[in-house]
């Protein structure tokens, strides 16, 4: 059972265009959301995160948005540029319990130039 | 600082070997998590090891095994291997529980 979902295994943006990744997730237990970034041949980064206290999360042109009573969660990139075309992963987490990450399968991100 | 380092970086192998994989995390850190990325999987917790201890292991077979040393350096191993064996292992480090995880470049391991 998939408890967190990228239902988007690609994408493709013009440089200088919004990216808008999705994740989707089912157990209502999760609280503490994550985004990571994965180019080829290396491990992934982490990216952007948001604790489910809030619903928006900013850092420079990455912003994360959450909503909660959808089990839903988007990664927005503005503006897209080539650098960003990677595998981003979403993941999630209850914030207690030492419980571990649970990831999405990945979006693959491909900016054009 | 140096991140974290996996050896081998690529290996082969054939049906029915074992394997093990050695992960050495960012100094400092205490926690060392390991994944499998298979091809439209994502990345699959396998377990987590914290003070030599494992504090999480995912829904994987017991042919999948891990221990970490006192220095938090962390081995996977993989007994009588198979087909579908074949994945990037990814290990991960964090100082503890909660804190952000640092990933290494990761094991490319096939089965032949």
């Amino acid at each position: 059972d998939q408890q967190v979902k990228q239902n988007s295994p690609s994408l493709s943006v013009q440089e200088g265009r919004i990216s808008i990744l999705n994740c989707d997730y089912t157990n209502s237990m999760f609280d503490y959301f994550l985004w990571y970034k994965k180019y080829p041949a290396e491990g992934p980064t982490f990216l952007i995160s948001i604790s489910s206290i809030k619903d928006k999360n900013e850092d420079g042109r990455f912003t994360v948005f959450l909503n909660k009573s959808a089990k839903h969660l988007s990664l927005h990139i503005v503006p897209s540029q080539p650098g960003d075309s990677a595998v981003y992963f979403c993941a999630a987490r209850k914030n207690s319990g030492n419980t571990p990450l649970v990831f999405g399968k990945g979006t693959r991100l491909s900016v054009i130039a | 600082k140096a991140g974290v380092t996996q050896t081998p970086r690529y290996l082969i192998k054939t049906r029915g070997q074992q394997v093990t994989l050695s992960c050495s995390p960012i100094s400092g850190h205490r926690s060392v998590s390991w994944y499998q990325q298979t091809p439209g999987q994502g990345l699959q917790f396998l377990f987590e090891y914290f003070s030599e201890t494992q504090r999480n292991k995912g829904n994987f077979p017991g042919r999948f095994s891990g221990r970490q040393f006192s220095n938090s350096r962390s081995e996977m191993n993989v007994s009588t291997l198979e087909l579908g064996d074949s994945a990037l292992y990814l290990c991960a480090s964090s100082r503890d529980w909660g804190n952000e995880q640092f990933f290494g470049p990761g094991t490319r391991l096939t089965v032949l």
